[in-house]
């Protein structure tokens, strides 16, 4: 089982709607949750980070985590053509030694439809 | 603020040789952490460095080290390059370690012929 999962699409979704990337990951003691747009070519830009139970809004974005079921998703309303990017989710967990590292999913590729 | 810079953008290497690439992480950020991006692979974890340390390490072969110096700048090597080890190498940093937020520079995209 991969640490951290996503579907890798593509998802394809009208401009205007709302967009929902979802991941799950396998590390019950994961504490810290983030999501990444990048675009084609670009390095990866940091949008929501996450490390609590519920949801958190920020704009068009909404993050939302469920330690229990071990899954983390991102919304994204009103969704716009300079949306479409790959989304990569990334967890990381606290460890004694001080040896935290990320883990991230391989991606959801996103595509906006004018 | 300034974000993260790498140097150089582009190499272009034969099989054997070895590389350095650079990285300075954003002003008062002390843990820097190194990936690996290919198509088929994804972002890997390399290494991460705070105080002048590796803290963590990926699994990657011994070619692939790094260092990090007192103004908290990094530098990664890899030595023997294979084809293999074409792809974007990415350098990160965050305030204190890698659970808090983590910025990217922009990447050097290392081509190996």
């Amino acid at each position: 089982q991969k640490e951290v999962e996503q579907n890798s699409g593509p998802l394809s979704v009208p401009e205007g709607a709302i967009a929902s990337l979802n991941c799950t990951y396998s590390d019950r003691v994961s504490q810290s949750f983030f999501w990444y747009r990048q675009y084609s070519g670009k390095s990866p830009e940091l949008i929501m980070s996450i490390y609590s139970n519920g949801d958190k809004e920020d704009g068009r974005f909404t993050a939302q985590l469920n330690k229990a079921s071990q899954y983390v998703s991102l919304l994204i309303r009103d969704s716009q053509p300079s949306d479409s990017a790959t989304y990569l989710c990334a967890v990381n967990k606290e460890s004694n030694f001080g040896n935290e590292k990320l883990t991230f999913g391989t991606g959801t590729r996103l595509t906006i439809i004018p | 603020k300034a974000g993260v810079t790498q140097t150089p953008r582009y190499l272009i290497k034969t099989r054997g040789q070895q590389v350095t690439l650079s990285c300075s992480p954003i002003s008062g950020h002390r843990s820097v952490s190194w990936y690996q991006q290919t198509p088929g692979q994804g972002l890997q974890f390399l290494f991460e460095y705070f105080s002048e340390t590796q803290r963590n390490k990926g699994n990657f072969p011994g070619r692939f080290s790094g260092r990090q110096f007192s103004n908290s700048r990094s530098e990664m090597n890899v030595s023997t390059l294979e084809l293999g080890d074409s792809a974007l190498y990415l350098c990160a940093s965050s305030m204190w370690t890698p659970l808090h937020e983590q910025y990217f520079g922009p990447g050097t995209r290392l081509t190996v012929t």
